[in-house]
């Protein structure tokens, strides 16, 4: 079975733009959460989706958006792109409702560079 | 805030030594997971601990969650190669209705050979 994921793989914008990454999970996986990652420290949690419905929210600006589609798969959205968003993100898929609640199987990330 | 802490930050040992990291939360957590991140890789799922006290093998590492449930450690025996990366612990956290995921900033494992 394939595993979860991302796209695209790298992604370069410049302060201002806007992106959208997708992530689609592990086939009968029904939730999604994104995590910002930046180099030397552990994944930040931004959102958890289950069911289409946003369960968690982490401590980001609201120029942080998701969603999720009926399929489960995900888009996450930045709009003004700072500098400071510049990261590794995150999808990662589970079979739990909550964050936190399962393992978190991780797909291989999209690096976003902002100049 | 609810915090997930992890010590050491870095730690390198001569292949063949024993390697231990310790994480600590602010508050009693539900169950602690364990993730191995290799370098320029995405992080990987070990193991998930549940109850108090609990201890879990696998292979070379054993996992300990606290009587507490607000510590948890990886203990890693005889070290080889194929150990190098970061290792993150990381806990369910809450305010409210609203839990996320906290992860550990992560302690770096390098091993000499």
């Amino acid at each position: 079975d394939a595993g979860v994921t991302q796209s695209p793989t790298h992604l370069i914008k410049t302060r201002g733009q806007h992106v959208t990454l997708r992530c689609s999970p592990i086939s009968g996986h029904k939730s999604v959460s994104w995590y910002q990652q930046v180099l030397g420290q552990g994944p930040q949690f931004i959102f958890q989706y289950y069911e289409k419905e946003e369960r968690g929210r982490g401590n980001f600006p609201d120029r942080f958006s998701a969603r999720q589609f009926p399929n489960y798969s995900s888009e996450l959205n930045v709009n003004a792109l700072l500098l400071g968003d510049s990261a590794l993100y995150l999808c990662a898929s589970s079979s739990a409702g909550t964050s936190g609640g399962a393992a978190q199987y991780f797909g291989p990330g999209t690096r976003l560079t902002v100049l | 805030g609810q915090q997930v802490m992890q010590i050491p930050q870095y730690q390198h040992v001569q292949e063949g030594e024993d390697f231990t990291t310790y994480c600590n939360s602010s508050t009693t957590l539900s169950n602690i997971q364990w993730y191995k991140q290799r370098p320029g890789g995405h992080p990987v799922f070990l193991i998930q601990l549940v109850k108090s006290g609990e201890v879990k093998k696998q292979k070379r590492l054993t996992f300990q969650f606290g009587e507490a449930k607000k510590n948890s450690s990886l203990h890693i025996t005889a070290t080889q190669t194929t150990d190098v990366g970061t290792y993150f612990c990381a806990g369910p956290t809450s305010g409210g209705s609203n839990y996320k995921l906290t992860f550990g900033k992560g302690t770096l494992l390098t091993v000499n050979p």
